[in-house]
């Protein structure tokens, strides 16, 4: 059973250019969790997410950034006109029901975003 | 609001001797705590949590943390460190059923 398998590990993008990163969650898992990591910070809650519905995106900025889950296929956090500020590691858990404090979440590798 | 605090950013520590990374907590949340690791290049792992069934939580790689509420502290500590435990480690809380509030993390440096 692959893990949380997160693509790419590492996506250099220019300001301005869009930033796709994706997730595909483990199997028989239906919840999807994106977190940011700033350099020398902990992880920042950003979505969550089940199948074809946003449940919570409390700690997603309001503008250039949005989250999917669709039917079939991978979770795009995808990131918009991206600034410097977006720098950071992106990481994306799953769990199989309710949340991560009663059943375990399991991280992906994360992806490194860098904006030059 | 909820808040974890690691209180050492990096700690040091010499192979065979012991570790202890310390996390002080407020959560008027359920009381689950849980430590995760995370080593250069790799994605978290989680290495223990505690759910309020014992105060002393076993783990992974001979790690262990004993919940104090009297505290609010729920402390990670290793007998003897190994030169593969250097990573950074991750003192977390839940905020809600879903949501975890992380501490900045503690790294954990073994020297031979």
């Amino acid at each position: 059973n692959a893990g949380v398998m997160q693509n790419p590990r590492h996506l250099v993008r220019r300001r301005g250019q869009e930033a796709r990163l994706r997730c595909s969650p483990m199997k028989g898992h239906s919840h999807v969790y994106w977190y940011r990591q700033l350099p020398e910070e902990g992880l920042k809650f950003m979505v969550y997410l089940q199948k074809e519905n946003i449940i919570d995106e409390s700690g997603m900025p309001k503008e250039r950034f949005s989250a999917e889950f669709p039917k079939e296929g991978p979770s795009i956090l995808r990131i918009q006109q991206v600034v410097r500020g977006d720098s950071a590691a992106y990481f994306c858990a799953s769990s199989p029901t309710g949340g991560p404090v009663n059943t375990e979440a399991f991280f992906g590798q994360g992806t490194r975003l860098t904006v030059v | 609001a909820q808040s974890v605090t690691q209180l050492d950013s990096h700690v040091s520590v010499s192979e065979g001797t012991p570790v202890l990374l310390r996390c002080n907590y407020s959560s008027s949340y359920s009381p689950s705590l849980f430590w995760y690791v995370q080593h250069p290049n790799k994605g978290l792992q989680l290495l223990l949590k505690y759910t309020s069934a014992a105060t002393l939580v076993k783990g992974i790689n001979g790690f262990e943390a004993e919940f104090k509420k009297s505290e609010t502290s729920f402390h990670l500590t290793k007998p003897s460190a190994h030169m593969s435990d250097a990573a950074e480690y991750f003192c977390v809380a839940p905020d809600s059923n879903y949501q975890l509030i992380w501490g900045a993390g503690t790294k954990l440096i073994i020297k031979p």
